[in-house]
């Protein structure tokens, strides 16, 4: 069984676009992630929520809207997709209390978004 | 801003070497380090997770070590083989962000057979 899984997995639409990607977790983690890997390959820090709580919210455009309708998942819209928003966005989860992140964070297979 | 730097970029050796790479991070508010091993085309797995200054952790052929109080985190691989090549990440959670990770841009490692 998967542990974190997004679909879907690729994703090319028109810029204006609003899309979602969704993310579950069957590990029982309390706490989950979304990181974006920029062109350069570099992962990013976007929301992270614990218990549905909302505990990061880097700067992200207001147009990326996270939503945890329960522990196991956290999904993300994005409304009026821009060219830049190209990348690969991952999931992640992990088991940690809210006072810091202790504990390995387990990964899901990425979602390749591409804004033509 | 937290910085997280990991050097060296990428790295080539021959099957059999052993190698280093070194992560360092700002070492005040410093709460955890995370070691992850990134395949391509694959998602980040993790290997380590340290807290304490002093902290050695090993898993097989490789090691972490963890120096908090000069802000330095080492990982070893000992007898490097073909399937050692990934790229390897690490990410500080300190300066007072609790959750937040900020991850390194990561050493590529390539292991020739």
């Amino acid at each position: 069984d998967t542990a974190v899984s997004q679909t879907p997995k690729y994703l090319v639409t028109q810029m204006g676009n609003d899309k979602s990607i969704k993310c579950e977790q069957n590990l029982g983690h309390d706490t989950m992630y979304w990181y974006k890997q920029d062109s350069k390959k570099f992962l990013k820090i976007m929301f992270s929520y614990n218990n549905k709580e909302l505990i990061i919210n880097e700067t992200v455009p207001n147009r990326f809207s996270p939503k945890s309708p329960d522990k196991a998942h956290l999904n993300l819209h994005i409304n009026s997709l821009e060219l830049g928003d190209s990348a690969v966005y991952f999931c992640a989860s992990s088991q940690d209390p809210p006072t810091g992140a202790y504990n390995e964070q387990f990964f899901g297979p990425g979602t390749r978004l591409t804004v033509l | 801003i937290l910085n997280v730097e990991q050097s060296p970029q990428s790295l080539h050796v021959q099957e059999g070497d052993s190698t280093n790479f070194t992560c360092s991070f700002p070492s005040s508010n410093f709460y955890a380090l995370h070691w992850y091993r990134w395949e391509t085309a694959k998602s980040p797995e993790a290997l380590f997770v340290m807290t304490l200054n002093g902290d050695e952790k090993k898993k097989g052929r490789i090691s972490a070590t963890l120096n908090t109080k000069e802000g330095y985190s080492y990982l070893y691989i000992k007898g490097s083989q073909p399937e050692d090549s990934a790229t390897y990440l690490c990410a500080a959670n300190s300066g007072g962000s609790n959750y937040k990770l900020t991850f390194g841009k990561g050493t590529l490692l390539t292991v020739n057979p």
